[in-house]
């Protein structure tokens, strides 16, 4: 199975600052279409997990630009340019190229 | 709107049976891949299973392959999840997710329901 590792797992931010998180797969994420098949997820306090970025860098419907995603191959990032207190939670990158999928251990964004 | 509402969820003993459904509205639902996903208690999400648009494909994770079967009825709307032999480690909040997709090209896994709870126990 492809094992997705993430870092940092705990990520205190100040509100308005930058923040990133990484991912890194075992196996190469980049399908012959040229797509990266790798997800990002944030899982709110209490709530389901909601999709931020598909394909590596596509934002999904609804998200706000200040989330990025970027990478290719094995070597993922997510990035926040300016964090806001309805970030906390925790963040999850997932492979869905290779079955099973998998997810990453989680990322918890907290506010300092 | 588009939603996803879970069911069957509960106490179960070890070894017996239970069988979600995930209920879909809102989308022509016949139109997509279907996943279920579960979290533990205090963990992080695994991936559990998924079925293709028409079922023709089901793929399961290791841990429960062999003792679950997702399934779909395309007319009623309707995700299944038969899940047997449980055990203790199945414990978890399990979610429906629906796979997006436009224009020939994976979205994500776009909408999801609220979980429904399994708890095995003695």
């Amino acid at each position: 199975d492809v094992v997705m590792t993430q870092s940092p797992l705990s990520l205190p931010v100040t509100p308005g600052e930058p923040a990133s998180i990484s991912c890194r797969s075992s196996q190469s994420l980049l399908y012959s279409n040229g797509y990266n098949y790798v997800d990002w997820y944030l899982q709110k306090p209490g709530q389901s997990p909601q999709l931020l970025i598909y394909l590596g860098s596509s934002r999904a419907s609804g998200v706000p630009d200040r989330f990025s995603g970027s990478g290719s191959g094995t070597d993922f990032t997510l990035k926040i340019s300016r964090v806001e207190a309805e970030d906390v939670g925790i963040y999850y990158c997932v492979q869905a190229l290779h079955s099973p999928r998998t997810f990453g251990q989680g990322t918890k964004l907290e506010i300092k | 709107q588009v939603q996803l509402v879970e069911s069957g969820g509960g106490v179960v003993q070890p070894g017996r049976s239970l069988r979600l459904s995930c209920a879909a509205s809102g989308f022509m639902f016949g139109d997509y891949g279907m996943n279920w996903v579960r979290q533990a208690p205090g963990k992080g999400l695994e991936w559990v299973a998924q079925i293709w648009f028409d079922g023709s494909n089901k793929y399961y994770s290791d841990s429960v392959k062999g003792r679950f079967t997702v399934s779909r009825d395309n007319s009623k709307n309707t995700l299944n999840l038969q899940m047997n032999s449980l055990r203790g480690e199945d414990t978890a909040v399990y979610y429906c997710a629906r796979d997006g997709w436009d224009s020939g090209l994976y979205r994500g896994m776009d909408v999801w329901g609220q979980g429904t709870t399994v708890t095995v126990s003695s």
